[in-house]
This record gives C-alpha cells, sequence and structure tokens, in this order.
C-alpha cells in the first residue's frame, strides 16, 4: 500500500503562532484528507485535497500530486486547535493514515 | 441526526462477554468502514462493505464479526476479546465505494476496554 510519512510527529506552540505541517506519499493518490482528532478521539473533517490548495479561516492547506507531499497551514493558532492531526490517503480499498501530528497549543 | 454515529460511546467488557458496536450514517452513502485505533499507533482498517457487501477483511481475526443489514447501518460483533483488542473503534462511510474520488466521514468512535 502507500506509504504515509506525517512531520513533525510533535509540535508545541504559543497561541498566536503559525504552523505548518507535512504530508509525504510514497505514490499517486485519488484521495487525500487531513483531518484533526479532538481529545474526545473524534476524526473532524479539515479539508479533502487531492490536489490543489485550499482555505478555511485559519487552516488552508496545499497538495503537489506530482511530487507527492501536502502541507497544512495553522495560523494565529488557539488553544482549541490542540490534539492530534492526520494526513490520509486512499491505498487500495480506504483510507491509509500516517502516525498524525500531535500539536499543544499553549495559552 | 447528521453525519454518523456510534454507539456506545464508551464500552467495558470481559474477555467471556459478547458486545456489538453499532454505526448509522445519515449521509446517504453507499460505503463504510470499521477502523481500530490502538494506543501509539496508526488507524487500522478492519472492514469494508460497499453496498452492503463485504469487500475487504484485513486480516481481523474471527472474534471479530461484522454486520451490514443495508447501507445505513454497520455494526461489529465482538466474543471472546483478548485485553489487547481495547482501543479505539472507528466508523466510516462514503459515497461511492472505495473512497475513490470521494470524501470520508468518521463517527464519534467507541473506546473500548477488555478486562
Amino acid at each position: 500500500g502507500i506509504q504515509v510519512e506525517q512531520s513533525p510527529p510533535d509540535l508545541i506552540l504559543q497561541e498566536g503562532a503559525n504552523s505548518t505541517l507535512r504530508c509525504n506519499f510514497s505514490d499517486s493518490v485519488n484521495n487525500l484528507q487531513w483531518f484533526h482528532q479532538n481529545p474526545w478521539g473524534q476524526l473532524i473533517n479539515l479539508f479533502y485535497i487531492p490536489s490543489g490548495t485550499k482555505q478555511n479561516g485559519r487552516l488552508s492547506a496545499t497538495t503537489v500530486a506530482t511530487e507527492r507531499y501536502s502541507l497544512l497551514y495553522i495560523s494565529s493558532s488557539q488553544t482549541t486547535d490542540s490534539g492530534v492531526y492526520f494526513c490520509a490517503v486512499l491505498s487500495g480499498y480506504a483510507l491509509n493514515f500516517g502516525k498524525g501530528t500531535s500539536l499543544l497549543v499553549t495559552p | 441526526e447528521t453525519g454518523v454515529t456510534q454507539t456506545p460511546r464508551h464500552l467495558v467488557m470481559g474477555m467471556t462477554n459478547k458486545k456489538s458496536l453499532k454505526c448509522e450514517q445519515h449521509l446517504g452513502h453507499n460505503a463504510m468502514y470499521w477502523y481500530k485505533q490502538s494506543a501509539k499507533k496508526p488507524l487500522e482498517l478492519m472492514f469494508v462493505y460497499n453496498f452492503k457487501e463485504q469487500t475487504e477483511n484485513n486480516s481481523v481475526p474471527s472474534r471479530f464479526s461484522p454486520e451490514c443489514p443495508n447501507s445505513s447501518h454497520l455494526f461489529l460483533h465482538l466474543h471472546t476479546l483478548q485485553p489487547e483488542d481495547s482501543a479505539l473503534y472507528l466508523c466510516a462511510s462514503s459515497l461511492l465505494p472505495r473512497m475513490m474520488n470521494t470524501e470520508a466521514f468518521f463517527g464519534q468512535g467507541t473506546r473500548l476496554t477488555v478486562v
């Protein structure tokens, strides 16, 4: 299957800071999604972005399919942004997930 | 309700018990999935159902038994589990089979503890 690598594994930010999370994948993809997992375990959809750029408020994402990577940008971070961010790509029958980036935003 | 709903949210069961996890989607999707998330591990695909037919069993032990009576409901029947089966079990759905060119949505998960 397609391998997914996320970096950094852990990130600590002060409130108001900006950050960039990266997702590298090993083959071309028809589906790439970014999720935020909250402390209660729910996966919240952030972006469906197999290619191109999208923005939603303080968050934006870019996928460069030809170079096999995707970036998630978080601007003006807030404490509620804390949690684990997952990148997932279609591999076989369903999404294959990376190990995630654990983000902690401190006041 | 909208989206993907899982019940129960938390479950504690003994190794000799039989229990079932339920997933219901209100999105009109045609494919449903079970994932397992163990501590410190990535999400692992368990089962895939497309139009109520199982199309993938990712080498899951037989103590986990899925059931998909229709495109809106998915169950995971559990029996004689082991403590290492303790995990967060997540259900997902997508409009098209195999999540091909289509966004997948997840439920809140069931946190299972086997004692």
